[in-house]
């Protein structure tokens, strides 16, 4: 299958900072990518699509200015939390799709984000 | 937007008996619903999808049901193996790839 790649891993910043994650489709041309946001034993929450060139779509009560997402090219994008305080520590993974509608969606590894 | 509810949270079997995890959605427009298997600290995995022309669709020991007048679908794994063991999430999606899960169900499969 298709290779998504989230950068960092983990990362731990200090309340107040910002904090950018990469997304990058491996080896695909990624129409759409998906970010969400997973707490400790709980489900998946989309919070934005973006589509390459175009402004993301954020999803009910998501803060579009605290979670800035930029999706520059086909291959890549990237998610800045601004700003960040303790209760943004989450696990964020995104996913990718290449093409048509409804197609298998390729996950990142996740990050890990601790604010400490 | 969907609201996609999954059923149970918990689920031991033992070895070698069969799993059923259950969803519903809210959505009527929705018409694709993958499942994802999730391993501890890892990324979700598709296992098996489903559109909505279809009323159900077999992989090996894993199956899939849907019931598009009742807004279920649900996941069957026959022969349950230890490596089973993870967290399930079922989708829904009603086009443009936004995919909303479910709560998740971490099956646990005893040997």
């Amino acid at each position: 299958g298709a290779v998504v790649s989230q950068h960092p891993s983990r990362v731990i910043c200090k309340s107040g900072t910002s904090v950018k994650i990469e997304c990058r489709s491996l080896d695909f041309q990624a129409t759409t990518m998906f970010w969400y946001r997973q707490f400790p034993k709980k489900s998946l929450m989309l919070m934005a699509t973006s589509n390459e060139g175009s402004k993301a779509t954020y999803e009910q009560g998501v803060e579009k200015d605290k979670f800035l997402i930029n999706h520059a090219s086909l291959t890549l994008s990237t998610l800045t939390v601004t700003s960040a305080h303790p209760e943004d520590s989450s696990f964020y993974i995104c996913s990718a799709v290449e093409g048509a509608m409804d197609t298998e969606a390729f996950f990142g590894q996740g990050t890990r984000l601790t604010v400490v | 937007g969907e609201n996609v509810e999954q059923h149970p949270s918990t689920l031991s079997v033992q070895e070698g008996d069969s799993a059923v995890i259950k969803c519903t959605y809210s959505d009527s427009a929705s018409n694709y619903f993958p499942w994802y298997k999730q391993e501890l600290g890892k990324r979700p995995q598709l296992i098996i999808d489903i559109r909505s022309n279809v009323g159900e669709k077999k992989d090996q020991r894993i199956a899939v049901t849907l019931n598009k007048t009742a807004k279920h679908f649900s996941l069957h794994i026959t022969e349950t193996q230890p490596e089973d063991s993870a967290v399930y999430f079922c989708a829904a999606s009603a086009g443009a790839n936004n995919l909303f899960f479910g709560t998740g169900t971490r099956l646990t499969v005893i040997p």
